[in-house]
C-alpha cells in the first residue's frame, strides 16, 4: 500500500542554517504531497503542498518540489529562524486511499539560536 | 472564515472512567470531520471520519467511538479509559477528500492515570 518515509528526527541546526528535511513516498497512483507543520502544544495546520509532478509548493520561505522520478518531496529552507523549531509531517493523499492522507512519522526541527 | 474548536483542552482521568471530546466547526457546511491521535513522540494516527451526520468509519479497532449528532459537531468518546488511550487527540475537517487539506483544531492533551 501507499507509504510516506520522513528521515528521523530530532534536526537539529543553527539560526540562519540551511534546513532539508527528506521525504519519499510509495504510491501506485498519482498522490498530491503536503508538508504539515505542528508548533509545540499546538495542532497541526499545512504548510504547502504539490499536486502534479514537477509541481514546487512555497510558504513561508519553506519550499519543497514533486520529484516523480525519484518519489521525493523533500522541504528545504535557506535560512531557518528560531521561530521554525516544530515537528514537520509529510503527507500523501492519494484516490486510491480515497483521499485520506497518508502520514509520515513526523520530523522534529530544533534551532539553536 | 472557518473556524475549529475542540475541547477541553487538557484532561486527567483515571483508568475506567468515560471520556467525551468535543470537536465545533463553524463557517462551512457538510465538512469531512476527523479524529486523529498523536502518541507522544510518534506520529498520526487516524481513529475515525465522518463525511456525513451519522456516518462514521473507524480505521481502528479500540475501546473508542465517534459521533456526530449534527452536521459540524463530531464527539470521541470512550465507556472505560485505558493506560494506553493517553495522548494528544486532534479534530480536523475539511471541505472534501479530493484536495487532501486538512484544518485541525488546538488539539486535547488526554492522560489516563
Amino acid at each position: 500500500g501507499d507509504s510516506v518515509t520522513q528521515m528521523e528526527g530530532p534536526v537539529t541546526l543553527s539560526e540562519e542554517a540551511f534546513l532539508t528535511i527528506n521525504c519519499t513516498y510509495t504510491a501506485t497512483g498519482y498522490p498530491s504531497l503536503f508538508w504539515y507543520v505542528q508548533y509545540p502544544g499546538e495542532g497541526l495546520q499545512l504548510l504547502l503542498k504539490a499536486t502534479k509532478a514537477d509541481d514546487k509548493g512555497s510558504n513561508k520561505g519553506f519550499e519543497a518540489t514533486y520529484r516523480k522520478e525519484t518519489t521525493s518531496f523533500h522541504l528545504e529552507k535557506g535560512s531557518v529562524q528560531v521561530s521554525d523549531s516544530a515537528v514537520y509531517f509529510c503527507a500523501l493523499g492519494a484516490m486510491d486511499s480515497n483521499y485520506q492522507l497518508i502520514w509520515g512519522a513526523g520530523t522534529k526541527l530544533i534551532i539553536k539560536p | 472564515s472557518q473556524t475549529i474548536h475542540q475541547w477541553p483542552a487538557t484532561l486527567v482521568q483515571p483508568v475506567g472512567s468515560p471520556l467525551s471530546l468535543e470537536c465545533t466547526v463553524e463557517g462551512t457546511s457538510n465538512p469531512n470531520l476527523y479524529w486523529y491521535r498523536q502518541a507522544a513522540g510518534r506520529g498520526l494516527q487516524l481513529l475515525f471520519y465522518s463525511v456525513g451526520i451519522g456516518q462514521i468509519s473507524s480505521e481502528v479497532p479500540q475501546n473508542l467511538s465517534a459521533s456526530r449528532p449534527q452536521d459540524r459537531q463530531f464527539i470521541l468518546s470512550s465507556k472505560k479509559l485505558l493506560l494506553s488511550d493517553s495522548g494528544f487527540y486532534l479534530c480536523a475537517w475539511s471541505r472534501d477528500s479530493l484536495t487532501g487539506e486538512l484544518f485541525f483544531g488546538e488539539g486535547s492533551r488526554l492522560t489516563v492515570l
